[in-house]
């Protein structure tokens, strides 16, 4: 089971792009990186998931390099509602989510 | 389409008590996981149901049990509460192939 390590906490301000960085050291082959975004008193809510490279929605961008053996989820021009605990899990692609491990995440405060 | 529905949403017992907390999953989806989230461990791992089978369990006493239904509808239930049960329960619904889940808004149990 492959474990994450996040920071415990990062500041921004509003229009700034953040960037949060994950560790993977010992993620498998098969393993693909899912970040999801909780807000207090809610369920997390899927972001974005990858398994090389660069992956980009509407909300984030996720950069993998050629070792995966960490990621970093970027959202762009942040704003006060993108303050929220953000989860970088690590887990094959047929992995439910019992398989996987939340960790504690990220903890991201924006400031106007 | 419906997302998933958890109930109730709080719920207040006394120790020693037991509890049942309900979770539907998006129509369709066959994976049912419960969550336990408190301040101080983040979001725990309780289990795993798909197709009425618990397919993963996490680590936490017999206390804690749960079962899911035919038509995918989960319940878990703690027995002999215990102050330290007090925290968020969550519930996540999910496709068995990949790794994008669906949570619900919670219950939040407290135990006086």
């Amino acid at each position: 089971l492959a474990k994450t390590t996040q920071p415990i906490s990062m500041d921004s301000y509003e229009g700034q792009e953040v960037n949060i960085t994950c560790s993977h050291n010992n993620i498998a082959t098969n393993d693909y990186i899912t970040w999801y975004q909780q807000f207090p008193s809610q369920g997390p809510r899927f972001i974005i998931q990858g398994y090389k490279t660069k992956v980009t929605n509407e909300v984030a961008s996720l950069f993998i390099p050629a070792d995966r053996k960490s990621s970093t989820l970027s959202l762009p021009r942040v704003s006060l509602s993108d303050t929220a605990v953000y989860y970088c899990l690590v887990g094959d692609e047929g992995s439910t989510l019992g398989r996987l491990y939340f960790g504690r995440g990220t903890q991201l405060t924006v400031w106007p | 389409k419906a997302g998933v529905t958890q109930t109730p949403r709080y719920l207040i017992k006394t120790r020693g008590q037991q509890v049942t907390l309900s979770c539907s999953p998006i129509s369709g989806h066959r994976s049912v996981s419960w969550y336990q989230q408190t301040p101080g461990q983040g979001l725990q791992f309780l289990f795993e149901y798909f197709s009425e089978t618990q397919r993963n369990k996490g680590n936490f006493p017999g206390r804690f049990s749960g079962r899911q239904f035919s038509n995918s509808r989960s319940e878990m239930n703690v027995s002999t509460l215990e102050l330290g049960d007090s925290a968020l329960y969550l519930c996540a619904s999910s496709r068995q192939e990949n790794t994008e889940a669906f949570f619900g808004q919670g219950t939040r149990l407290t135990v006086v």
